[in-house]
């Protein structure tokens, strides 16, 4: 149990264009998504925190226009790169906090998407 | 505000000796959780151990275990008797308590271990 998914788990794209990123709670739903970035050979870094129905709440230097999170259901959060440039290039990971039924303080992460703008 | 350090950056040892991964850590809440990750180079994160505050037991799991120690806010992992497959990059994470629904993970730098054959 407690599986979270991503889609794609990988992406090229070419500078300007716009990337949607896909996070879903595979068997649990999902009250709170959050969104990671972690650069090569680098740690996590938290970029926002979105609660189903509500607006994300961004981190510290984390563009809200160019990182647009919805998290329409309780079991799918999406993240969208928007006018991507290079600088971007990334690996994104999402990680899902049950709402119900499983500890509370538990985050279950997803495989990651590794996007690469050219 | 919360802080994690993992001094050591890269770690390399033999197939089969006892490697230990410090973890020191900073805050102020009084209730919070620590925890390490595995990251594999597919990239995926894996959960090994969540630890709140006011349980100081060190606990063994298999060849892993942990030594929290709030007096000197350390909560260092262990492996013993390394194997190939231990080799990965490992973090350390701290949580405060859950308000209102958001629970933030602040990882640490991570430590890059690799154990050779």
């Amino acid at each position: 149990g407690a599986v979270v998914s991503q889609h794609p788990s990988w992406v090229i794209c070419k500078s300007g264009t716009s990337v949607k990123i896909e996070c879903r709670s595979l068997d649990f739903q999902a009250t709170t998504m959050f969104w990671y970035r972690q650069f090569p050979k680098q740690s996590l870094m938290l970029m926002a925190t979105s609660n189903e129905g509500s607006k994300a709440t961004y981190e510290q230097g984390v563009e809200k226009d160019k990182f647009l999170i919805n998290h329409a259901s309780l079991t799918l959060s999406t993240l969208t790169v928007t006018s991507a440039h290079p600088e971007d290039s990334s690996f994104y990971i999402c990680s899902a906090r049950p709402q119900t039924g499983l500890s509370s303080y538990e985050q279950y992460f997803g495989p990651g998407t590794r996007l690469t703008v050219t | 505000a919360q802080k994690v350090t993992q001094a050591q950056t890269e770690i390399s040892v033999v197939e089969k000796e006892d490697v230990t991964l410090d973890c020191v850590y900073e805050t102020r809440d009084t209730t919070y959780y620590l925890f390490w990750y595995k990251q594999p180079p597919s990239g995926e994160l894996v959960f090994l151990i969540r630890r709140n505050s006011f349980d100081e037991q060190n606990e063994i799991s298999g060849r892993y275990s942990w030594n929290f120690q709030k007096s000197t806010s350390s909560f260092n992992f262990t492996i013993t008797a390394s194997q190939v497959v231990d080799s990965a990059v490992y973090f350390c994470a701290l949580s405060g308590l859950i308000i209102q629904g958001a629970q933030k993970l602040v990882f640490g730098q991570g430590t890059r271990l690799t154990i050779n054959p």
